[in-house]
């Protein structure tokens, strides 16, 4: 079945210091690509989105590349900050379908 | 305006007692979805609502579990004689249509002792 393979964390980085986290995805066709973030205490917020091959998404200062040939959507931030200290989920769905699926979710922690 | 928001935010309850999480959508939204969330793992899909009806409870794990949303708007999810590994968050999403980014509630911790 369809789902959502994501880099194990914890990731741990330095203020300033550049992001990428994984994802991977199985599908049949083409989903829409999401990543959503769950910051200390609080609810997944939908932090970006692709919903086309080539597509990018952008939020905040991160962005992530909806790449079929290898079926990827990473995430990256080019400087960090302690604020971005959360756990991140990649996730798809379909137009026609029910549910969304989620990776495990990496956490991130970045120090000043 | 106003997000999804879900009551209670935790709930504690002891085993074999039956408990009800509320979900209250964003307006508007026909869709609405249940998951749950285990330490360390990604929210797991339990029923999607499409207006007032389940269109699809494939992700219920057995028959203790059951929602409602009788108006299309408010939903509620139900655990009967609940059990220690029913303890997880649950969280509620509503979207404007299926297939479109799903907007989460702050979720119910429930712990069930």
């Amino acid at each position: 079945g369809d789902s959502v393979t994501q880099m194990e964390g914890p990731v741990t980085l330095s203020e300033e210091a550049f992001l990428t986290i994984n994802c991977t995805y199985t599908a049949t066709g083409y989903p829409s690509l999401f990543w959503y973030v769950q910051y200390p205490g609080e609810g997944l917020q939908l932090l970006l989105k692709a919903t086309k091959a080539d597509d990018k998404g952008s939020n905040k200062g991160f962005e992530a590349t909806y790449r079929k040939e290898t079926t990827s959507f990473h995430l990256e931030k080019g400087s960090v900050q302690v604020s971005d200290s959360a756990v991140y989920f990649c996730a798809l769905t379909f137009y026609n379908n029910n549910d969304m699926r989620f990776g495990a979710g990496t956490r991130l922690t970045v120090k000043p | 305006g106003a997000g999804v928001s879900q009551t209670p935010s935790n709930k504690v309850t002891e085993k074999g007692k039956y408990v009800e999480l509320r979900c209250d959508p964003i307006s508007g939204h026909t869709a609405l979805y249940w998951y749950r969330q285990s330490l360390g793992q990604g929210p797991e899909f339990l029923i999607y609502f499409q207006g007032t009806g389940a269109a699809d409870d494939s992700g219920l794990p057995n028959d203790r579990f059951f929602a409602v949303r009788p108006e299309g708007s408010v939903s509620t999810l139900k655990i009967q004689r609940t059990e220690r590994g029913d303890s997880a968050v649950y969280l509620c999403a509503s979207s404007p249509a299926r297939g479109y980014e799903q907007y989460f509630g702050p979720g119910t911790r429930l712990t069930v002792t």
